[in-house]
């Protein structure tokens, strides 16, 4: 089942932009993550926010979360044609079992 | 270097064959995960083995099967069973307690 879902599912801006990325969820978490795709490779993991943290940041990066409106955001900073990617959050689940949810994506075009 | 490595890249495989993927870990990660990913679309869980020779049923297992004999390797096979068996899959591990998944490049398979 899916327990995230990403707003907008696609954005397209240009380079120096900021980019925001929205994700709803539906039960209680013990943390929520981002992940980057790359067309055709794996995810790769952008950062982690447990329940009990309200914002974090890390280089370019600035998530937030809000547990009473069960959502949170991604936003990147002064965007660059290499962020042109798909985007997922995942939710971990308070009674998953350590196994992560992933919503369906944000692609994310960064026009030179 | 350290890492997840997933064989092979692509495959093809006619109707009524079974398939084996592989997917060997170099982290020392205790867990592993099978997702498999339909375009345009989020991730959807398969499998996921916490231990050795232990592994459970994710959302979409019917039609795939798992092993877990060592604590590097988690392959998965695309059984005659799976109706759809088309798509990327990609396989991730985590270590304990921390929640963040690093993934493996993915393999696409096709049914002819």
């Amino acid at each position: 089942s899916q327990q995230g879902e990403e707003d907008p599912q696609a954005l397209s801006i240009q380079e120096g932009e900021n980019a925001t990325m929205n994700c709803s969820y539906k039960t209680s978490i013990n943390n929520l993550q981002w992940y980057r795709q790359n067309s055709g490779r794996g995810l790769v993991h952008l950062i982690l926010i447990r329940s009990n943290e309200r914002e974090k940041h890390s280089g370019r990066l600035r998530v937030t979360l809000d547990t009473s409106k069960k959502s949170s955001s991604l936003l990147i900073t002064a965007s660059r044609a290499a962020d042109t990617a798909s985007y997922f959050c995942a939710t971990d689940e308070e009674t998953s079992g350590s196994r992560l949810t992933f919503g369906e994506g944000t692609q994310l075009t960064v026009n030179p | 270097d350290g890492g997840i490595t997933q064989s092979p890249k692509y495959l093809f495989r006619k109707e009524g064959q079974n398939v084996t993927l592989s997917c060997e870990q170099n982290l020392n990660h205790d867990a592993m995960y099978w997702y498999r990913q339909d375009p345009g679309q989020g991730l959807r869980l398969i499998y996921y083995s916490q231990i050795v020779n232990d592994f459970q049923k994710g959302d979409i297992a019917e039609g795939y099967s798992v092993s877990r004999e060592k604590k590097e390797s988690f392959p998965l096979t695309v059984t005659s069973a799976q109706k759809n068996p088309t798509a990327f899959y990609l396989c991730a591990s985590s270590p304990r307690y921390t929640g963040e998944l690093f993934f493996g490049e993915g393999s696409r398979l096709t049914v002819l």
